[in-house]
């Protein structure tokens, strides 16, 4: 199993639909993270969140919200779903000094 | 903030031969690291090489090595003896020491011609 999964792989929505993007981890780290990359702009910083109780906007939160249910587990939700957000979708984790990071193998969203 | 900046969105180099992707970043911190990850067709990001900014000696792994020039607050990446399966695309990153929050340069989009 990958250490970090994130389903689904790939989803077409409606606009205007609530989305959730589910993302799981088995490394064990504190630290999770929720990117979106799209064509020309690299991977930018949605969420993240340092432990269970600690969530924290990144550098793109609008239009995004997250729940971090267990230390494991870090959801993307997007409540209304509209064209702009068609993006691939990285949940990653760290651990500390030095970072390591592992990234899942991405959702890729299109909003129709 | 920390900005990374990648001046080359695609580069081509024949197989077996050398090539050098470009990576500048800004910060007011001293402690950090930097990233070079790779994006083949299968999207999955996989770390190339990481380099600890209190580290002169530059990183190695492989036929990957990176020219650190911390106060030119450059990172640059050479491929060696490039392969087929080098194809990808290539992202600059930078972590702060206290942060560890990955900030990404825009990606370099590497072909190796046969």
């Amino acid at each position: 199993d990958a250490d970090v999964t994130q389903t689904p792989r790939n989803r077409i929505t409606k606009t205007g639909k609530r989305i959730m993007l589910e993302c799981s981890q088995t490394k064990g780290h504190d630290r999770m993270y929720w990117y979106r990359q799209d064509p020309g702009l690299g991977l930018r910083l949605i969420y993240y969140s340092f432990d269970v109780k600690d969530i924290n906007k990144g550098e793109i939160s609008d239009g995004y919200s997250v729940s971090r249910q267990a230390q494991a587990k870090f959801s993307l939700s997007l409540e209304s779903a509209i064209p702009n957000q068609t993006a691939l979708y990285f949940c990653a984790t760290s651990d500390t000094d030095p970072p390591g990071y592992t990234f899942g193998s991405g959702t890729r969203l299109t909003v129709v | 903030a920390q900005t990374v900046t990648q001046s080359q969105p695609e580069m081509s180099v024949q197989e077996a031969e050398t090539v050098t992707l470009s990576c500048t970043y800004d910060t007011s911190e001293s402690n950090y690291y930097l990233f070079w990850y790779k994006q083949p067709p299968s999207r999955q990001m996989i770390l190339v090489i990481r380099q600890e900014a209190y580290k002169q000696q530059n990183a190695t792994e492989n036929r990957f090595s990176v020219n650190f020039q911390k106060a030119a607050k450059s990172f640059s990446l050479k491929i060696s003896d490039s392969q087929l399966g080098d194809t990808a695309m290539y992202f600059c990153a930078f972590s702060g020491a206290g942060s560890y929050q990955l900030t990404f340069g825009k990606g370099t989009k590497l072909s190796v011609i046969p």
